[in-house]
């Protein structure tokens, strides 16, 4: 079956745009995370959704945001994009739930890579 | 808040085995997991350890100890192909509900 799929995979912006990224999970999974990962920060929760409702949130400022859609499809947005928000973001994929089958097992995408001039 | 102690790198020969600490300080816990990522790639999930012991699956095998907030990767019988990122993860409470919150990360690098 076909895994998670972030698009797009590169992108170049200039501070003060805004940006969004797009993640389809692997058919079935109904929880999305995002994550963003940064040379030595290891990868920072963003936000996890679960049937268009967002669970959690990360401590990231109010830029961030993001959606599930009906689909279970999910987007993030940065808004006002400043130098610190170049990175690889990550979304993941997970069956609800507990247990080795449910949310500890993360799916990940091959993420997007956004770099801010 | 939530934190994860692991060594930032660590390096073996081929053949060899290697452990891979993990510490962590979270207001709860459900599960400690542990992820590879080669360079340019997404991370993969390894192995999941919810109660005390051992967890092996083929070279890798995966420890916990809850009472000391502990867990380890092991790897034996390296082989160059391990050279990649190594992150430990908990599932512990986070606002409403639960996240997934990682370590830095452990580099290993294994030469020949």
């Amino acid at each position: 079956k076909a895994g998670v799929t972030q698009t797009p995979r590169y992108l170049i912006k200039t501070r003060g745009q805004q940006v969004t990224l797009s993640c389809s999970p692997i058919s079935g999974h109904r929880s999305v995370s995002w994550y963003q990962q940064t040379p030595g920060q290891g990868l920072q929760f963003l936000f996890e959704y679960f049937s268009e409702t967002q669970r959690n949130k990360g401590n990231f400022p109010g830029r961030f945001s993001g959606r599930q859609f009906s689909n279970s499809r999910s987007e993030m947005n940065v808004s006002t994009l400043e130098l610190g928000d170049s990175a690889l973001y990550l979304c993941a994929s997970s069956l609800a739930g507990t247990g080795l089958s449910g949310a500890n097992v993360l799916t990940f995408g091959a993420g997007s890579r956004l770099t801010v001039l | 808040g939530q934190s994860l102690e692991q060594p930032s790198e660590v390096t073996a020969v081929e053949g060899a085995i290697v452990q891979i600490n993990c510490t962590y300080q979270t207001s709860g816990f459900y599960g400690l997991s542990w992820y590879q990522q080669h360079d340019g790639g997404a991370p993969t999930f390894l192995s999941y350890n919810a109660l005390d012991g051992l967890e092996e699956t083929g070279r890798f095998s995966s420890f916990l100890s809850r009472s000391d907030s502990y867990g380890y990767l092991l790897l034996q019988e390296l082989q160059m192909k391990d050279s990649a990122s190594y992150f430990c993860a908990v599932r512990a409470p986070y606002q409403a509900g639960t996240a997934l919150i990682f370590g830095k990360g452990t580099t290993l690098s294994v030469s020949s």
